[in-house]
């Protein structure tokens, strides 16, 4: 089993539907993190969690909400979809050790289509 | 706005050249990191490099880092078909935030 599991993998919806996107790790890390990939624009942080009380917002975290259910789970909400909301979408994890370099360990991304 | 700006934004060698990335980032940092992606799969950490060091190795991968100009530069040496894919740093700030800001990423393709 891979050690951050996404799904669903690919999802069509229409606007104004309320997607959630899923995301469980095996690694034991306490961080886990939700980036959205553009074509031409990297990878942009969304929301990012240190542990289960511990919320953050990123750099585009508007219409986007997120939910730590556990040490080992970490969802991405969307309300209410919208067309520029179409994109491939990240999981990540990161462990405080190795004297904080917190390396990521990606998911293999959920590809999000909003018509 | 985003940390990192990669340069090239696209490099297309023959297989064994050496290839160069660079990356410049706008403020201070704990540490920068590249990653690689094949087309549309998950990011893979490569190389971390800390802002107290100024050069890194492993295998075939030579990163360098320039702390007075925001800058480091990775360099794949003879470079393989399958190391065609897109490459990414990221930095992580010295406030110790926990967050780690990518950049723009560069896209190599390397002919056989």
């Amino acid at each position: 089993d891979a050690d951050v599991t996404q799904t669903p993998r690919n999802r069509i919806t229409k606007t104004g539907k309320r997607i959630m996107l899923e995301c469980s790790q095996t690694k034991g890390h306490d961080r886990m993190y939700w980036y959205r990939q553009d074509p031409g624009l990297g990878l942009r942080l969304i929301y990012y969690s240190f542990d289960v009380k511990d919320i953050n917002k990123g750099e585009i975290s508007d219409g986007y909400s997120v939910s730590r259910q556990a040490q080992a789970k970490f969802s991405l909400s969307l309300e209410s979809a919208i067309p520029n909301q179409t994109a491939l979408y990240f999981c990540a994890t990161g462990g405080a050790g190795d004297s904080g370099a917190n390396v990521l360990t990606f998911g293999a991304g959920s590809r999000l289509t909003v018509l | 706005s985003q940390q990192g700006e990669e340069d090239p934004q696209a490099l297309s060698i023959q297989e064994g050249e050496n290839a160069t990335m660079n990356c410049s980032y706008k403020t201070s940092i704990n540490n920068l990191q590249w990653y690689r992606q094949n087309s549309g799969r998950g990011l893979v950490h490569l190389i971390l490099i800390r802002s107290n060091e100024r050069e890194k190795h492993s295998g075939r991968l030579r990163v360098t880092l320039d702390t007075s100009k925001k800058s480091s530069s990775l360099l794949i040496t003879a470079s393989r078909a399958a190391d065609t894919a897109s490459y990414f740093c990221a930095t992580r700030g010295s406030s110790n935030t926990g967050k780690l800001i990518f950049g723009q990423g560069t896209t190599l393709q390397v002919k056989p």
